[in-house]
């Protein structure tokens, strides 16, 4: 079982805001403060869309935002549009290793 | 602009070696770290293994510690993957990416990624 535990899907219309959770299980809480976030579109290689938590890449929307609340981060994508369908990955250093979360699949209807 | 593109990838016996590749260019290949995911269906991403910016210190999942062999050689800008005693759970698609922080530990975050190398570990 991963040490970042994410919902497997979100959906959202177009235009609309989101949020995808990202909880830290393990018990290096340290590894909450880490916390990056990638996108995948099928296919593709992953995109990182935010680091540490709440900063962004140059190049990335802004429409595109991370935060933390205690031992759980998010990404939420705001103004929804259909070429953010894709699946959206969280990951941390947590006890002296890269982890990656299982996924969260995002439907745009 | 940044690029990072891999090679190697293809059909191995279980046991086999295979040696993958990533040619990288558009920043200071030096000055940063490299590391290897791999993405299958089951078990989504992981973290392979990473060098440091200098190739003088290496890093290993516990899955693959003892049969990988991860090096860079920088006055190519390319790092490598040395895999030995393949086995049918090494069957993956195999990413290269860059660490983003200069003379980091590569263990994230990674702002630019290879378009990956299939590897597929089958009798």
């Amino acid at each position: 079982q991963s040490a970042l535990t994410q919902p497997a899907s979100v959906s959202g219309s177009p235009g609309q805001s989101i949020t995808i959770s990202c909880a830290v299980t393990s018990s290096d809480v340290a590894g909450s403060s880490y916390v990056s976030w990638y996108q995948q579109h099928p296919g593709k290689a992953p995109k990182l869309m935010i680091f540490d938590v709440t900063d962004r890449p140059s190049g990335v929307s802004d429409r595109f935002s991370g935060s933390r609340s205690g031992n759980t981060a998010s990404l939420t994508i705001s103004g929804l549009q259909a070429e953010d369908e894709a699946d959206y990955y969280c990951s941390s250093y947590i006890s002296g290793t890269t982890v990656f979360g299982a996924g969260t699949k995002l439907t745009v209807l | 602009e940044v690029q990072l593109v891999e090679s190697g990838g293809g059909l191995v016996q279980p046991g086999g070696s295979l040696r993958l590749s990533c040619a990288a260019s558009g920043f200071t290949f030096t000055s940063h770290a490299m590391i290897w995911v791999r993405q299958t269906p089951g078990r989504g991403l992981e973290w392979v293994s990473g060098v440091s910016a200098a190739g003088d210190i290496t890093y290993y999942a516990d899955s693959v510690k003892g049969r990988f062999t991860i090096s860079r050689d920088n006055s190519q800008n390319t790092v490598h993957l040395q895999m030995n005693s393949l086995r049918a759970e090494d069957t993956a698609i195999y990413y290269c990416a860059k660490e983003l922080w200069q003379h980091h530990v590569p263990y994230g975050p990674f702002d630019y990624w290879g378009q990956g190398a299939l590897i597929t570990v089958s009798s």
